[in-house]
């Protein structure tokens, strides 16, 4: 099943932190989160793994709360390059594929 | 080594006709990916490979989709008597060896079925 990802679009300007967040109605083995542009392939974010183990950029943070089964991407201090297409990517313990939430489209404007 | 790529970038074919999609990950990646992507949707996994084993298949994937690796290193996506409703962005990525992996993506295949 599809994560559900919140809220669907927040407008930010520089500066603004923003949240978002990514709910699954399953146990997770792991999270991934992706940006995505207009036109453009979706890029490696972050991933974070079930037992604590996490990888990924180093201005943007993330939390996974297995229990839950929940995901936040954390963006601080954004910026105009920030602006894009989130999408969190869910694996369960038994399967290899990830399943995508719709996106949480977010603009960053001056 | 310049990242995945795909092949074509756009492709405009008539209802009923057969397309065929190539992606060639990057180069020491054993895990390969195809999802299809709709406007406003996130991507949807079709399938996937390790090496040359296909290890999943969505049950979305009708019998018209097949998807091969051989050798375990380029791979292709066929699309065979195409309807309107596969026109899409098909995106292939790649990742090293495992589920902890992050996956690259490539730019993608446009369909549009005509």
């Amino acid at each position: 099943q599809q994560p559900v990802q919140s809220p669907q679009a927040v407008i930010l300007r520089e500066g603004e932190d923003a949240v978002i967040n990514c709910s699954s109605s399953k146990a997770l083995y792991s999270v991934h989160w992706y940006r995505q542009k207009h036109g453009e392939a979706p890029v490696f974010l972050m991933i974070l793994l079930k037992g604590g183990e996490q990888k990924g950029h180093d201005k943007i943070s993330a939390s996974f709360n297995e229990k839950k089964q929940q995901s936040s991407l954390y963006l601080t201090a954004s910026q105009l390059s920030y602006s894009g297409t989130y999408f969190c990517g869910t694996e369960s313990p038994s399967a290899g594929k990830s399943t995508f939430g719709d996106g949480t489209t977010l603009t960053v404007k001056p | 080594d310049t990242g995945v790529s795909q092949d074509p970038r756009h492709k405009i074919t008539k209802r009923g006709q057969n397309v065929t999609f190539r992606c060639d990950p990057i180069s020491e990646h054993n895990r390969l990916y195809w999802y299809r992507q709709t406007l406003g949707q996130g991507p949807e996994f079709l399938t996937y490979f390790q090496n040359e084993a296909q290890l999943e298949k969505s049950r979305l994937l009708s019998d018209r989709f097949s998807a091969e690796r051989p050798k375990g290193s380029f791979s292709t996506l066929e699309i065979q008597r195409t309807e309107q409703g596969d026109s899409a962005m098909y995106l292939c990525a790649s990742s090293w060896d495992s589920r902890r992996d992050e996956q690259y993506f490539g730019p993608g295949t446009r369909l549009t079925v005509t």
